[in-house]
């Protein structure tokens, strides 16, 4: 099954700064998501990257807090802007070939606001 | 009320003992029934899945679904301190057109040697 690869595994980084996570994975698919994962949270879809377009997002997230790229079929960016504490959090990159059941993820990368 | 509900645990068992984690439900359009499993400071991979009603067997782990009760299992038996990880329940519905998947909190499972 293809791999995900995503960068950093982990930062800590200051109030009011922000933070752009790369999710590259080593083949093409269709789909490719970003999810939060908070302790004691279940693990919450940010929103739907799209090829060559605008992300979806689901409700509670706008694009102004997280931006999202996915220039290409492998590739995605997960920008946290303006980051407080209440952002810390692991942020997963997630990859589809077609159909939830081919839902793979990547290691996450845990965030922490100071 | 959530869509998924799932216990978070930590759930403790001794070795070789059979383990029952479980989710309920309330969108009776969910038709995918997804099990994950998380290892510390790791992204979830797929232990397995059922669609619609029914169980599904997969060496030492089986899944069930009650769609009448909106529940779903997953056992493992035989359990290993190598299962020892967080799982978690995760749903789609018949009529999603985008992939998307709600998971449950996770239920962290020990099992102790």
């Amino acid at each position: 099954s293809a791999v995900i690869s995503q960068k950093p595994s982990r930062d800590i980084c200051q109030r009011g700064t922000s933070l752009t996570i790369q999710c590259q994975v080593d083949s093409q698919v269709t789909m490719m998501f970003w999810y939060r994962q908070q302790p004691g949270q279940s693990l919450t879809l940010i929103a739907t990257a799209n090829q060559g377009s605008e992300a979806t997002y689901e409700s509670g997230f706008v694009i102004d807090k997280f931006p999202i790229s996915r220039p290409n079929l492998t590739f995605s960016t997960l920008t946290v802007s303006n980051m407080s504490p209440e952002d810390s959090s692991i942020y997963l990159c997630s990859a589809s070939t077609g159909g939830v059941t081919e839902a793979f993820f990547g290691q996450g990368t845990r965030l922490t606001v100071v | 009320q959530k869509e998924v509900e799932q216990d978070p645990g930590p759930l403790s068992v001794p070795e070789g003992a059979i383990v029952s984690l479980n989710c309920t439900y309330s969108n009776s359009a969910f038709q995918y029934f997804m099990w994950y499993r998380q290892y510390s400071r790791k992204g979830p991979e797929l232990l397995m899945y059922t669609y619609s009603s029914g169980n599904k067997e997969d060496g030492r782990f089986t899944a069930q679904v009650d769609k009448s009760s909106k529940y779903i299992s997953l056992f493992i038996r035989d359990s290993q301190p190598s299962d020892s990880a967080t799982y978690l329940c995760a749903m789609s519905d018949l009529y999603n057109r985008d992939d998307k998947i709600i998971f449950g909190k996770g239920t962290r499972l020990h099992i102790l040697p």
